[in-house]
């Protein structure tokens, strides 16, 4: 059984730029859930894909937006790059959407925005 | 709304002491609550589910609907007990699917 992979591990960008996250779900899990963790707090809701379609989203901006694809790998993208954005960003697969199944975390990508 | 409520943000104890590490919740529908735990330089884990009532590595935890919390504990702290443990809720997020809220967590050291 292979795990969730994330990457790249670590990305520093500037202010306004974009920048593409990437996340490889568990075998056998079609839900890719991603989260942002800042400095000294829990992670955060950003948005749920489930077969190939947004299927949920927490309290952020339009700039940051998603993927999913065939093998329900993921993407997330963010656009006009703001110094806030600077966290851990965190992907969790799981089985079916529609239950409260555990989800199941990658190492994460640490954004620093410059 | 939903959320969760880690209120000690550091706890130290020594090895062998009692730990108990609180969580409060606040949430309209049926809860599922978890402990997820990061060991240094490790992904987030989960250690244990309300629904699956085991105990991992000594740890337990009991949902009190009442008090609306989910406390962990351990009877015998040990060294390798030390880390960031973060206590989440499964809700609904607005439509069909479940997210998870997480509190801010609780950074458990175990001296010797």
């Amino acid at each position: 059984e292979t795990g969730v992979t994330q990457s790249p591990t670590h990305l520093i960008k500037t202010r306004g730029q974009q920048v593409t996250l990437r996340c490889s779900s568990q075998s056998g899990h079609n839900t890719v859930s991603w989260y942002q963790q800042a400095l000294g707090q829990g992670p955060q809701f950003i948005f749920q894909y489930y077969r190939e379609e947004e299927n949920g989203r927490g309290n952020f901006p339009p700039r940051f937006s998603g993927l999913q694809f065939p093998n329900y790998s993921s993407e997330l993208n963010v656009n006009a790059l703001e110094l806030d954005d600077s966290a851990l960003y965190l992907c969790a697969s799981s089985f079916d959407p529609g239950t409260q199944e555990t989800q199941y975390f990658g190492p994460g990508t640490r954004l620093l925005v410059l | 709304a939903q959320r969760v409520t880690q209120p000690e943000k550091l706890l130290s104890v020594f090895k062998g002491a009692p730990v108990e590490l609180k969580c409060n919740y606040s949430y309209s529908g049926s809860p599922e609550l978890f402990w997820y735990v990061q060991y240094s330089r490790q992904r987030l884990q989960l250690l244990l589910r309300h629904i699956s009532r085991e105990s991992i590595k000594g740890f337990t935890a009991d949902l009190n609907k009442g008090e609306t919390s989910f406390h962990l504990k351990k009877p015998f702290a040990q060294e390798e007990d030390s880390a960031m443990y973060y206590c989440a809720l499964s809700g609904r997020s607005g439509g069909s699917n479940y997210k998870l809220t997480f509190g801010k967590g609780t950074l458990l050291t175990v001296n010797p």
